[in-house]
This record gives C-alpha cells, structure tokens and sequence, in this order.
C-alpha cells in the first residue's frame, strides 16, 4: 500500500498525558498536513510541512502541540498535557507542492489517528 | 468570518443524478476547488479538482462559475455506496494570506 499511513489509528490516554502520532506520506510527495476533525464536523487545518520546514500553523495549533517533520518525509504530531478537548480524529494528508501557482495541489488523505482523552 | 457552507444533508434515490453545491465567497485567487468523500471512521477520498468552469473525471462532474464563489460537485448516477459525507475544501483569502477550509459537509443518504 503505498498511500498515506497513520499509526496509531486508535490512542486512548488519560488527561495531561503526553500522546504522539506518526504520519507517514506518499513516498514522493513534499508537502505534509495535519488536520483535526470533530465528530459531525468538517477537517480543521491544523499546520503543514513543505520538505522538513513547518510553513505554516494555524491558531488551533496551541502551546501544547507540536509538528515535526525532521527528514523531510515522515512527521510527528505531540500533544502534550492533553484535556478532554483534544478528543477527535487527527488527519494527515500529503501532496505535491504545486509547480506554478495555477498548479493543482491534490492532498491525499491517511485513515487519521482516533484521539480519545478520558 | 468568511466560511464555506454546504447543505446539511441530501437525499436521493439509487440511479438518480445528485448536485451538492458549496459557498466561498472569499475564495483565494490561485487555488484550486476540491472535491472530497468520507465514509465513518475513514479520511476523505479525493472526488475531483478544478479552477473554473467544468472538470468532468470517471465519477463526478464539477461545475464552478465565473466569479467562482460557489463550485456544485455532481454525481451522475448515485448508487447505494456512494451514501457518505460529502466536503469541499478550498483557500479562503483572509488578507494577506489565505487558509485551508473545508466546507461544513453534506451528508448524502441514498435508498432504493
């Protein structure tokens, strides 16, 4: 399967633990995204990654999150200290960054990672 | 606050052709319309893609206008399995820059 991969697809943890999800693109694509989703609620754009440099965050993403993407190829998501409000769907997406700025720009998305905080 | 809004639900028959419109009045100039389908407990499936006028692919039609601050995703012959939500996700310009926003979603049901 060579499409986006997101593990863990179920994490259950206690409030103000630390939790961490991995996100694993298509192979050639540069950029990554990071999106939450609330149930009956559309994806809500959290941050992306064009080659290993975060362009841009939203003012979802606060203090407690962070994105990595070290190498350029798979990203992280941490959130730490979690609260009952983190519980959601985190989605990842990659795609090729476009070539000109009339370019298509296709996000492919992984199965998301289920977030439940007790 | 510019949004971008779909309607809540649709219902159709199987066979029948179904038209599912989205509102974005602040669109960004340089990017792309997209289209995508989600089953529960899945991601989004991209749908189709496009920047004006009408993009036809093997499974859907879409349809925006000049001024392009709506855009109608079209199914031609709905089956059974096509019952999902349905979102757009667009740049909305907020200024200077613009930002990733997916529509409220259309959650389409369809019966026999």
């Amino acid at each position: 399967d060579t499409g986006v991969s997101q593990n863990p697809r179920h994490k259950i943890t206690k409030r103000g633990q630390n939790v961490t999800f991995r996100c694993d693109p298509i192979s050639e694509h540069n950029r990554l995204y990071w999106y939450r989703q609330t149930l009956g609620q559309g994806p809500e754009f959290l941050t992306y990654f064009q080659n290993e440099a975060q362009l841009e965050k939203s003012r979802l993403l606060s203090d407690r999150f962070s994105a990595e993407r070290p190498k350029g190829s798979f990203s992280t998501l941490e959130i730490q200290r979690t609260e009952q409000g983190d519980s959601a769907m985190y989605l990842c997406a990659s795609s090729l960054a476009p070539v000109t700025l009339a370019s298509k720009n296709i996000q492919y998305f992984g199965a998301g990672t289920r977030l439940s905080v007790l | 606050l510019a949004k971008t809004t779909q309607p809540i639900s649709m219902d159709s028959y199987e066979g029948q052709e179904v038209n599912i419109t989205c509102s974005h009045n602040n669109i960004a100039t340089n990017d792309y319309i997209t289209w995508y389908q989600q089953f529960p407990s899945q991601g989004p499936r991209f749908i189709i893609q496009g920047y004006k006028t009408k993009v036809t692919n093997e499974v859907a039609s879409l349809f925006i206008p000049a001024d392009r601050k709506s855009s109608t995703l079209s199914l031609p012959r709905v089956s059974l399995s096509d019952t999902a939500v349905y979102y757009c996700l667009v740049a909305l310009s907020t200024g200077t820059a613009s930002k990733l926003t997916f529509g409220t979603g259309t959650r389409l049901q369809v019966t026999l």
